[in-house]
């Protein structure tokens, strides 16, 4: 599979715990995308690299929330000390270029849900 | 004012009649527009883009765009019941940085009746 992968696919955890999720982007795409969906709504924007560099974060992206993308390929996502309103679906793209015309490609998302 | 605005639906349409999913969007400077389908529980996939004024046909889909009344559409010809799901619109800026975020709409639900 040359998608864009995800991990976990799911994860449960209780109000207060860190947790960590991770997005592997289809090879050799150099842009790395965070979004953030709730029920019912839109995709919303988290944050972006270009290969390692954090390009932008959205002000949705509160200091409990971090990532990075080391070497410019896989990235991570942490949430620290999660809220039960951190429970949303984590969606990761890449593309390849910064052209207008280049999409961006979504994984599956990781779905979390804080007790 | 939102930035991407859709009706949420839900548009129930007849199997085989024509689908018209409708998104305005705010900032002028916007210059690339994507619709993405979103099956239940499921990431969104890309149905359609397009960055001119006019039509775009793909298949049974076609995208309109008018940049100067900021209005984006989807039209779905010969509605299966596959196509049941909720319809996001997307636009992107090209901003600093070159490939800018995309902006969504709450998307439209549609549902094909058998």
């Amino acid at each position: 599979d040359t998608g864009v992968s995800q991990d976990p696919r799911h994860k449960i955890t209780k109000r207060g715990q860190n947790v960590t999720f991770r997005c592997d982007p289809i090879s050799e795409h150099n842009r790395l995308y965070w979004y953030r969906q709730t029920l019912g709504q839109g995709p919303e924007f988290l944050t972006y690299f270009q290969n390692e560099a954090q390009l932008e974060k959205s002000r949705l992206l509160s200091d409990r929330f971090s990532a990075e993308r080391p070497k410019g390929s896989f990235s991570t996502l942490e949430i620290q000390r999660t809220e039960q309103g951190d429970s949303a679906m984590y969606l990761c793209a890449s593309s390849p270029k910064g052209l207008a015309e280049e999409t961006q490609y979504f994984g599956p998302g990781t779905r979390l849900l804080v007790l | 004012q939102k930035e991407v605005e859709q009706n949420s639906g839900p548009l129930s349409v007849p199997e085989g009649a024509i689908a018209s999913l409708n998104c305005t969007y705010s900032d002028r400077g916007s210059q690339s527009f994507f619709w993405y389908r979103q099956y239940s529980g499921k990431s969104p996939e890309l149905i359609m883009s397009i960055y001119s004024n006019g039509d775009k046909e793909d298949g049974r889909f076609t995208a309109q765009l008018n940049k100067a009344s900021q209005y984006v559409s989807l039209l779905i010809r010969d509605s299966q019941p596959s196509d049941s799901a909720t319809y996001l619109c997307a636009v992107r800026v090209w901003g600093n940085f070159g490939n800018e975020k995309l902006t969504f709409g709450t998307g439209t639900r549609l549902t094909i009746i058998p």
